[in-house]
């Protein structure tokens, strides 16, 4: 089983809907993070989480918001969808230390 | 804030060649730089990682990096790629946060293309 999962894999939506991406990890970490990336723009951090209390805005978070759930589940939701956020989404994990940070296969997201 | 400079989106090379896919970083007193490897329709994954030591790091692969602090630059080198290179790169650059915590800055990335 893969250590960082998410769903959907796919998702395509209209304009104005409300959105949620699950993000699940068997890894045991503390801190986990929600990315988006786009085509020459690389990975831009969105939220993230050092623990179940602590959610920090990233650099790009308007329009979008979170739940860590628990230590192993961290959501990202769009309110009221819109195209400009059709994207890739990445969630990923590290330890305390932040030597490395683990991703999952990532959510092919397209707003109509 | 710590940034991240990836100057080529795209590095085509013929298979067996070498390869160099260059980064550089912001300035600061200390740093802990990475490179992580996209493969097509699927998530990152760590090539290798600096943290101290050895300007030298060697990662999976057969990839390896050098760290030059007065350049600012932490290079990708292969000496010899395979099409299963193919992929995309991304350097990164981990800085601190308000409340003791750490995050990772991305470049743009770098793709690299083999061909036969």
């Amino acid at each position: 089983d893969a250590d960082v999962t998410q769903t959907p894999r796919n998702r395509i939506t209209k304009t104005g809907k409300r959105i949620m991406l699950e993000c699940s990890q068997t890894k045991g970490h503390d801190r986990m993070y929600w990315y988006r990336q786009d085509p020459g723009l690389g990975l831009r951090l969105i939220y993230y989480s050092f623990d179940v209390k602590d959610i920090n805005k990233g650099e790009i978070s308007d329009g979008y918001s979170v739940s860590r759930q628990a230590q192993a589940k961290f959501s990202l939701s769009l309110e009221s969808a819109i195209p400009n956020q059709t994207a890739l989404y990445f969630c990923a994990t590290s330890p305390r230390s932040l030597n490395t940070q683990y991703f999952g296969p990532g959510t092919r997201l397209t707003v109509l | 804030a710590q940034s991240v400079t990836q100057l080529d989106s795209q590095v085509p090379v013929f298979e067996e060649a070498p390869v160099e896919l260059r980064c550089n970083y912001s300035s600061s007193v200390s740093v802990y730089l990475f490179w992580y490897v996209q493969y097509p329709n699927q998530g990152l994954q760590l090539l290798l990682k600096y943290l101290s030591g050895s300007t030298l790091v060697k990662g999976i692969n057969g990839f390896e990096a050098e760290f030059n602090k007065s350049q600012t630059s932490f290079h990708l080198r292969k000496p010899s790629v395979h099409i299963s290179d193919t992929a995309e790169y991304f350097c990164a650059v981990r800085e601190r946060v308000t409340g003791g915590g750490n995050k990772l800055t991305f470049g743009t990335g770098t793709q690299l293309k083999v061909e036969l």
